[in-house]
């Protein structure tokens, strides 16, 4: 069965430093979201990107977020500047516009 | 703006009790509505979902029904395990684009 991965699955950084986050997927989706939870908090949407294009973001999706599917399968997300408040499990989904599907998680803590 | 509000955990159960978490919502379109569930460690599985009024979701033994009138989408199950121990988030979707997540209900079940 098809399924979205991410990489790393952990990843410790300092602050201020930029981090990639990855993910692959499910190749014939064309919709794409990353969403993030910190600990013991509820899931946040953060951005989603369809036909190439960022279709919705939220307020925590500031200029120092970005995202990028550079190369027809992958889609990443960019912290530029890490700070302490961004550590959190990061979560990408692909979906067909009906469902999401959510890979395993990136969890980043930032030091 | 649109929410979800679900009941506060934990919740424990003795295995094979009956299982009611509750979930409430607010939007101002006909959403689509979903409950996800989190096992220890993993990332986010869709357990259920239900697009329009009256429609039931199942699986796995779990069951939501989407009430317009009373604006819920309560999840139970008739006889719990213990490998249902998760945490169990009720989401909706307006628009098909970002999903709008509850707090999340942790559910402990002791043998």
């Amino acid at each position: 069965e098809p399924e979205v991965t991410q990489t790393p699955s952990h990843q410790v950084t300092q602050m201020g430093q930029e981090v990639i986050l990855r993910c692959v997927p499910i190749s014939n989706h064309l919709y794409f979201y990353w969403y993030r939870q910190i600990l013991g908090q509820k899931v946040e949407f953060l951005v989603s990107f369809y036909n190439n294009e960022i279709s919705e973001k939220s307020e925590i999706f500031d200029d120092q977020f970005s995202v990028e599917r550079p190369d027809g399968s992958n889609f990443t997300l960019k912290i530029r500047s890490t700070k302490l408040e961004d550590s959190a499990m990061y979560f990408c989904a692909s979906g067909d516009g009906y469902e999401q599907y959510f890979g395993p998680g990136t969890r980043l803590t930032v030091t | 703006g649109d929410s979800v509000t679900q009941m506060e955990g934990p919740v424990t159960l003795s295995e094979e009790a009956f299982l009611t978490i509750n979930c409430t919502y607010t939007a101002t379109g006909y959403p689509s509505l979903f409950w996800y569930v989190q096992y220890p460690g993993e990332g986010l599985q869709l357990l259920l979902k239900a697009t329009k009024a009256d429609d039931k979701g199942s699986n796995k033994g779990f069951e939501a029904t989407y009430r317009k009138e009373t604006t819920s989408f309560h999840l139970e199950k008739g006889s719990v395990q213990v490998s249902d121990s998760a945490v169990y988030f009720c989401a909706l979707s307006d628009r098909g684009y970002q999903l709008i997540w509850g707090a999340g209900t942790k559910l402990i079940i002791k043998p």
